[in-house]
């Protein structure tokens, strides 16, 4: 079975700082991938962010990237220089499985933006 | 873009009633999800599909019926809705072989259950 743990509910960031989402993760697989979403209020699930159990290289797309931790079991993302519009809910999801890759989501963090 | 759609956007139903929620996609995927959205749960899969008329149960099936007659349509169904089954739903589809890029989400449901 797998498990994604977010044990950060809420953060605060003042605009233009980096901020940091943990996220931690257990699964029996060998090959897997770790994604975020980004969830604003008006519901949507935004694709952000992706990285394989396989990539040596840590994910980056823009002003997110992946700080990828294998033995650590962790996929914390960090979003640098913060924006008011980046105040969403965020999920730490993992995909597994040849064919449909179904996706676990961990409980989300609420994160905050301030002027 | 691919466009996934659900039809309502806020949906009230009454205790017991046979409550239907349709999720339509554009773009000739073959696997389509339902998702339940709780505050403090983050998304639990409630049913997947394969492809037309395939059906896998996920995490939290009971309560909860598919159906999937036309690649493009995925409907879940809720026999006798019930107070608990109060909350955001989520439809996502996603093309095989495109790994893990290929989701798309639709923009969920609200359902409230009186």
């Amino acid at each position: 079975a797998q498990k994604i743990t977010q044990t950060q509910p809420g953060m605060f960031v003042q605009e233009k700082e980096a901020v940091t989402l943990d996220c931690t993760y257990d699964t029996s697989d060998p090959s897997y991938g770790l994604f975020w979403y980004k969830q604003p209020s008006s519901g949507e699930m935004i694709f952000l962010i992706y990285q394989g159990s396989y990539d040596q290289q840590n994910a980056t797309e823009g002003r997110y990237s992946l700080n990828f931790q294998k033995a650590r079991k962790s996929a914390n993302l960090v979003i640098s220089a913060s924006q008011l519009g980046d105040s969403a809910m965020y999920f730490c999801a993992m995909g597994s499985g040849a064919g449909s890759y179904q996706l676990t989501f961990g409980k989300g963090t609420k994160l905050s933006v301030i002027p | 873009d691919v466009k996934v759609t659900q039809s309502s956007r806020y949906l009230v139903k009454r205790t017991g009633e046979k409550v239907f929620l349709e999720c339509v996609q554009d773009m000739d995927h073959e696997n389509m999800f339902w998702y339940r959205q709780d505050p403090g749960l983050g998304l639990r899969l409630i049913y997947f599909s394969y492809d037309v008329k395939m059906k896998e149960k996920g995490d939290i099936p009971e309560g909860y019926s598919v159906s999937r007659e036309k690649k493009e349509r995925f409907s879940l169904i809720l026999e006798s809705a019930s107070t608990n089954q109060t909350s955001m739903y989520l439809c996502a589809s996603r093309e095989i072989g495109t790994g893990p890029y290929g989701y798309t989400f639709g923009s969920g449901t609200r359902l409230t259950v009186v």
